[in-house]
C-alpha cells in the first residue's frame, strides 16, 4: 500500500525565510502525490499535484515541490515565508488502484515575525 | 471557495444517536469521498462514491454508512454514536475515474458527541 511520511510535526520559521517542509512516499509504482494546506478551522485546499508530467511543480501561493525518484521525496518549499502561511500541511499520495488519498500525519507550520 | 459545500457546519449531540451529514459536490463532480480527520488518526479514507454506486470502502465503521443519490449529492450516517466519533468529517468531490485528478474538499462538519 501507498503511504507517505511526513518529518516533523511542527516547523517554526521567521517571515522572510525559507520554507522546507519534508514528505517522503513509500509507493511500489509512480506515485500521484499531492500537498494540500488547512487554515484553521477550514477544510483542505490543495496546494499542487505531481502527475509525472515534471519533476518540479508549482503551486498556489509561491510554493513549489520537487520529485525526488532517488530519494522518494516530495517536499514542499517557498523563498520566503509570509504570516499568512501559517497552516497545517499535509502530504498526500494517490493509493495504487484507488482514487482515495492517502495522508501524511500533517505538519504545522508556524511563521514569526 | 472548492465548490463543495457541506451541512451542517457543526453538529452536537449525545451518544447513542444518529445523525445525517451531507456533501453537495462541485459541479459536473461524479465522485465523492468522505474522510475524518480527528486528533489520534489524523485524516483517513472512510468511502467513495462514483456516480451512485460504492467504488471504495477504508477505514469505515459498520455503524457508518453513506449514499450518492441521483442528483450526486451524497450523505453519511452515523449511528450509535460514541464520544471517539466525535472528530471533523470532509466530504471531496472530484471529476471522475481519472486516477490523478485532484480532490476539491469542503469545508467540513465538526461532530461533537458528548
Amino acid at each position: 500500500a501507498q503511504s507517505v511520511t511526513q518529518l516533523g510535526s511542527h516547523v517554526s520559521v521567521s517571515e522572510g525565510a525559507l520554507v522546507l517542509l519534508r514528505c517522503n512516499y513509500s509507493s511500489s509504482v509512480p506515485p500521484y502525490l499531492f500537498w494540500y494546506v488547512q487554515y484553521p478551522n477550514q477544510g483542505l485546499q490543495l496546494l499542487l499535484k505531481y502527475t509525472s508530467a515534471a519533476t518540479l511543480v508549482k503551486g498556489i501561493n509561491g510554493f513549489e515541490a520537487e520529485f525526488k525518484k532517488s530519494e522518494t521525496s516530495f517536499h514542499l518549499t517557498k523563498p520566503s515565508a509570509h504570516m499568512s502561511d501559517a497552516a497545517e500541511y499535509f502530504c498526500a499520495v494517490r493509493d495504487t488502484g484507488f482514487q482515495k488519498l492517502v495522508f501524511g500525519t500533517g505538519t504545522r507550520l508556524l511563521v514569526s515575525p | 471557495d472548492s465548490g463543495v459545500t457541506q451541512t451542517p457546519k457543526h453538529l452536537i449531540t449525545a451518544t447513542g444517536q444518529r445523525v445525517t451529514l451531507r456533501c453537495s459536490p462541485r459541479s459536473g463532480d461524479l465522485s465523492v469521498y468522505w474522510y475524518q480527520q480527528s486528533l489520534d488518526q489524523g485524516l483517513q479514507f472512510l468511502i467513495q462514491y462514483y456516480n451512485g454506486e460504492e467504488r471504495a470502502k477504508g477505514n469505515i465503521l459498520e455503524r457508518f454508512s453513506a449514499q450518492q443519490f441521483p442528483d450526486l449529492h451524497s450523505e453519511l450516517n452515523l449511528s450509535s454514536l460514541e464520544l471517539g466519533d466525535s472528530a471533523l468529517y470532509f466530504c471531496a468531490s472530484s471529476v471522475g475515474s481519472l486516477v490523478g485528478s485532484e480532490q476539491y474538499f469542503g469545508p467540513g462538519t465538526r461532530l461533537t458527541v458528548t
